[in-house]
Formats: C-alpha cells, sequence, structure tokens
C-alpha cells in the first residue's frame, strides 16, 4: 500500500537559520508530488509541485525552494528563515490524473520561526 | 480567476445534532469535488469525490452533494459526534491536467460539544 512519510513533525528554528523538510512516498512510482503551507486558521497556500525529478513549479514567490533528488522524495528547503515562514506545512502525493484521485497528505510539519 | 468558498467559517454543534456545510465555486471547467477532513494537526484526509455526474455520495454519515448547474455543494454530518470536530475542506478540481491545480477553500471549522 502507499504511505507518505513527513518529518519532522514539529520543529522550532531561529530567524535567519536554514530548513529542510524532507517527505518520502512508498509503494508508487512517478508521483505528482505537493508542497502546501497553512497559517493558523487558514486554508492550505499550494508552494511547489513536481511531476517529476528535476520538474518542479513554483506557484508563488517566496523564501523557499524545493528538489526532488529521488522519484519519490521532496525536499522543501530555505536558506535563511523569516519569521513570516512559520505555519504548517503538508506534503502530499497523487497519481495518474490527480483530479479524478486525489491527494494523500503527510502528517505534516509544524514549523515555528523565533 | 478560480474559486472556492466555504460557509460558515466556523460552527458549534451538540453531540447528535446534524449539520450542512456548504461550498460554493467557480472553476473551470470543473473536473471533480472532494471533501477533506482536517484534525487539528494533521494532514487533509479524503471523505468524498463527486464528479460531474453525481448529485449524491454518502460515506457513513458523511453525505455530499453537488449541484453542477449553481456550482455549489454541501456536506451533511448525521447524528455528530465528538470525533467529528475538525476542519472540513472543499476543494475542486479544474480539467484534465496530470499536476493537479487543485483550487482548495479555506475549511469549515466545526466544533462538537459534549
Amino acid at each position: 500500500s502507499q504511505t507518505i512519510h513527513q518529518w519532522p513533525a514539529t520543529l522550532v528554528q531561529p530567524v535567519g537559520s536554514p530548513l529542510s523538510l524532507e517527505c518520502t512516498v512508498e509503494g508508487t512510482s512517478n508521483p505528482n508530488l505537493y508542497w502546501y503551507r497553512q497559517a493558523a486558521g487558514r486554508g492550505l497556500q499550494l508552494l511547489f509541485y513536481s511531476i517529476g525529478i528535476d520538474q518542479i513549479s513554483s506557484e508563488v514567490p517566496q523564501n523557499l525552494s524545493a528538489s526532488r533528488p529521488q522519484d519519490r522524495q521532496f525536499i522543501l528547503s530555505s536558506k535563511k528563515l523569516l519569521l513570516s515562514d512559520s505555519g504548517f506545512y503538508l506534503c502530499a502525493w497523487s497519481v495518474g490524473q490527480v483530479t479524478y484521485y486525489g491527494y494523500t497528505f503527510g502528517s505534516g510539519t509544524r514549523l515555528t520561526v523565533v | 480567476k478560480n474559486q472556492v468558498e466555504q460557509s460558515p467559517q466556523s460552527l458549534i454543534i451538540l453531540e447528535g445534532k446534524n449539520c450542512t456545510l456548504q461550498c460554493n465555486y467557480t472553476v473551470s471547467p470543473f473536473s471533480n469535488l472532494r471533501w477533506y477532513k482536517q484534525d487539528t494537526g494533521r494532514g487533509p484526509v479524503s471523505l468524498t469525490i463527486m464528479t460531474f455526474s453525481e448529485n449524491t455520495k454518502s460515506n457513513g454519515r458523511y453525505t455530499a452533494t453537488l449541484d453542477a448547474d449553481t456550482k455549489q455543494s454541501s456536506l451533511h454530518i448525521t447524528a455528530s459526534q465528538l470525533s467529528d470536530s475538525a476542519s472540513y475542506i472543499c476543494v475542486v478540481s479544474a480539467g484534465n491536467t496530470n499536476a493537479g491545480k487543485s483550487t482548495f477553500g479555506d475549511g469549515t471549522t466545526l466544533t462538537v460539544k459534549p
């Protein structure tokens, strides 16, 4: 069966420090991968999506970047965190026509920048 | 611009009561609509999916309806339980793209009190 792993679950980082969040998918090949951010009490904002290795699209200009070094691995990074980067980060995957099969989300990472 | 609006923003009901959440969308061309349940601090989990030709779909005590003409959907929860306390997110997908550019609503926060 397909599973998605996301870590860490919580993270407290000082302003200006680097960031690396990792997401891996098991049980499927060539998934579409996504990074979302959710501010407190708000909806999900799509940050990046990837349809294949080295094929990453950015949805909003920001202080973050994404990489996909392997087919089932998606990494969210920042060189210098800002206070505004705090939030709940969710990784998700889909296969085929995502518009029908939908998304499977990871358990999320709560990032607090102090 | 594709948009999904959910109402109410928040809702408090007593255990055992029924409730209905609303979702209005302006996504074109419409492909499908999915309701997700997001427990606090967790990733969203899919409840139902509805395509253009479907107007009712049930999943246990959850029943979703879709009116493609008026571009409205509702999620009805019957005999609510404390575990139904969560955020409910309406997601509408457009067209036939492989990498989903779905549009997310901001969610309705439901609180079920004993």
